[in-house]
């Protein structure tokens, strides 16, 4: 069965700086790997997501991710945060076989003026 | 506009009075799940279903019931609520299953005194 975790349960950052949140997960075989945001009162929207391919993926809101098979990563960045990126992040992984998507616990990214 | 659709948004209930969360999506996707959101354990996976008449349990299925009777509704119902299901609940579709996007609805804040 798969996994994920997200060792950082709060980052503080300051408008305008560069952010990185990490992500690690556990599977045996190819994974589907997502990073999903929540801003406050709100379901989740997917930011981007890496299915094969390419192992630098781009999403929306300028946010990209690196896929790292040997350290079973799929950190997300963003070069210059914005006070609207404050909210709550989660990184999943998909199984195709058994269709189930297991998120990590999140992180929660506060942005200070 | 492509979209999740959850009733209610918020409900108040008592322990053990049966109630009914409605789940709807309108872009034929086969594969919906049900998932409860706790502080500090990220989104777990209730129930899911693969398709009409087919479904099966995630990894907190206890005390919950679901069914699957239109391709478009996914309804999850708790017969005799308890405060420990008191959460925060998503539904969500996807075309297929762990390989492809989940739309959210906009979540459910359930409490059972």
């Amino acid at each position: 069965a798969q996994s994920v975790t997200q060792p950082d349960i709060h980052i503080t950052v300051s408008e305008g700086a560069s952010l990185e949140l990490r992500c690690n997960y556990s599977y045996g075989a190819t994974p589907y790997l997502f990073w999903y945001v929540q801003s406050p009162g709100q379901g989740l929207q997917l930011l981007l997501k890496y299915f094969s391919g390419d192992t630098l993926v781009q999403g929306i809101k300028g946010f990209e991710a690196e896929f790292k098979r040997s350290q079973s990563s799929f950190n997300l960045r963003k070069p210059s945060v914005h006070w609207s990126d404050a909210a709550e992040y989660f990184c999943a992984v998909g199984a195709g076989n058994d269709y189930k998507l297991s998120f990590g616990a999140g992180t929660t990214v506060t942005v200070r003026a | 506009e492509a979209q999740v659709t959850q009733n209610p948004r918020y409900l108040i209930t008592v322990t053990g009075k049966k109630l009914t969360v409605t789940c709807s999506q309108n872009m034929n996707h086969e594969y919906m799940s049900w998932y409860r959101q706790d502080p500090g354990l990220g989104l777990r996976q209730i129930y899911y279903s693969m398709n009409v008449e087919v479904t099966d349990k995630g990894d907190v299925p206890e005390g919950y019931k679901v069914s699957r009777k239109e391709k478009r509704n996914f309804p999850l119902i708790l017969e005799s609520p308890s405060p420990n299901q008191t959460s925060l609940y998503f539904c969500a579709s996807s075309r297929q299953g762990g390989n492809t996007e989940a739309f959210f609805g906009q979540g459910t804040r359930l409490t059972v005194v």
